[in-house]
């Protein structure tokens, strides 16, 4: 069974402060994937990855970066958190690019106050 | 552009049919998903279409017309436990593979 966990499933944190989401798949998988959801706006993509070392901004890419040093894992840096970045955030993986299924993770509800 | 439209909320009764529409509009498409979400948990893979026609998987069934641009999901024997958002999310094609996803339709089983 394919595995994605995400460092913690609920995270309080002050505008200003530097955030940090952790991001594990346990099945070698090459590309992974960081979503947030939002009601009504459904998940969008913040940054992809189909390498290690590698990194595509997806639709959202503004106030976030990524890092995937290992191939297991995928980070989510927002560099000075926002109120508007209270969301869920989703990490996905999947083996293949394109019509490949993706697993996600349990998500982080992220509440900047 | 691209957009993907999907009804916000569906009620039906447990034993039943119903059928989610999906309509999409983008560039380079390459394939529809769809994903089933509970509450408070992570989307789970439900199927996956690139050709037109219909894939059935035991209770659910997935339908698409790629020259109208729409699909729709067909579940079969209502369970109480299929009250969940069911997703739909096409493929796109740029310079890499992206999934476009809808906003969601909240499904409630009623007994």
């Amino acid at each position: 069974d394919v595995k994605v966990t995400q460092s913690s499933r609920y995270l309080v944190k002050r505008t200003g402060e530097k955030v940090f989401l952790e991001c594990v798949q346990d099945m070698d998988h090459e590309n992974m994937f960081w979503y947030r959801q939002d009601p009504g706006l459904g998940l969008r993509l913040i940054y992809f990855s189909y390498d290690v070392k590698m990194k595509e901004k997806g639709d959202i890419p503004e106030g976030y970066s990524v890092s995937r040093e290992k191939k297991e894992r995928f980070s989510l840096i927002l560099e000075s958190a926002s109120t508007n970045q209270t969301s869920m955030y989703l990490c996905a993986s999947s083996l293949e690019q394109g019509a490949d299924e993706q697993y996600f993770g349990p998500g982080t509800r992220l509440t900047v106050t | 552009g691209q957009n993907i439209d999907q009804p916000t909320e569906m009620t039906a009764t447990e034993g039943a049919i119903v059928q989610i529409n999906c309509t999409y509009q983008t560039s380079g498409f390459n394939g529809l998903f769809w994903y089933q979400q509970h509450a408070g948990e992570a989307p789970t893979f439900l199927s996956y279409n690139v050709l037109d026609g219909l894939e059935e998987k035991g209770r659910f069934s997935s339908f698409l017309s790629r020259s109208k641009g729409y699909s729709y999901l067909l579940l079969k024997e209502l369970q109480m436990k299929d009250s969940a958002s069911y997703l739909c999310a096409a493929i796109r094609m740029d310079s890499s593979y992206k999934l476009i996803f809808g906003s969601g339709t909240r499904l409630l089983v009623r007994p």
